[in-house]
């Protein structure tokens, strides 16, 4: 199985732009899907593949890899933007086996 | 709508058995890859199993030998049964469905807390 490694907070001005981090060697060869989930509510699917975004999820939320880091920005960070952020892969092996970071805390100032 | 409701959590003793349901509306337990995923209180997602399709099942280290994931095509649902329980399976446990074309869970139910303590 593979790890997945986030920091485990970080904050943003309002209006600010975000970058929330995921690194594991997985990521040389899967892409990261990215969740976001608020206090007490079930995680919901924000990016996936390369840079896409499910119906609904508005476009200050964008996807980015390079080499074995996936990232999340958040361009223009709104106060409903915090949560916590869980970024996910398939193992080293390539099996769809989910793998999970640790998840990163938002703090929006 | 597609949704997913998981219904069968509770308080239960160290060294019980639980079977967790997830009944599904909306498309077919049967034609996707379904997964469990529990967070402990005050803990990260943390993926628990996954049935194939096909029907191959996969379990995380920590609860294998232990849960067993499955489903009932007539019914269009998932269940986890889960045995030898302990203290450190208390989390909130959620379905999901595994859109395995896009490796995403692309479908979450609102989760159903398990207790585990005497």
């Amino acid at each position: 199985s593979s790890e997945l490694t986030q920091d485990p907070a970080v904050s943003v001005a309002l209006g600010q732009t975000v970058r929330i981090t995921c690194q594991g060697d997985s990521l040389r060869s899967y892409y990261a899907s990215w969740y976001q989930q608020k206090p007490g509510q079930a995680p919901v699917l924000v990016i996936y593949g390369k840079n896409n975004r499910p119906s609904g999820i508005p476009d200050r939320f964008s996807g980015s890899s390079s080499g074995n880091t996936a990232s999340l920005t958040i361009t223009g960070a709104q106060a409903e933007d915090e949560a916590d952020y869980y970024c996910n892969s398939r193992d080293s092996s390539g099996n769809r086996i989910g793998v999970f970071g640790g998840g990163t805390k938002l703090t929006v100032l | 709508e597609v949704q997913l409701v998981e219904t069968g959590g509770g308080l239960i003793q160290p060294g019980g058995s639980l079977r967790l349901s997830c009944a599904a509306s909306g498309f077919t337990v049967s034609s996707n890859y379904m997964s469990w995923v529990r967070q402990a209180p005050g803990k990260g997602l943390e993926w628990v199993s996954v049935i194939y399709s096909g029907g191959s099942t996969y379990y995380a280290d920590s609860v294998k030998g232990r849960f067993t994931i499955s489903r009932d095509n007539s019914k269009n649902t998932l269940y986890l049964q889960m045995n030898s329980l302990r203290a450190e399976d208390t989390a909130v446990y959620y379905c999901a469905r595994d859109w395995v074309s896009e490796d995403a869970f692309d479908i979450w139910g609102q989760g159903t807390m398990v207790t585990v303590s005497s």
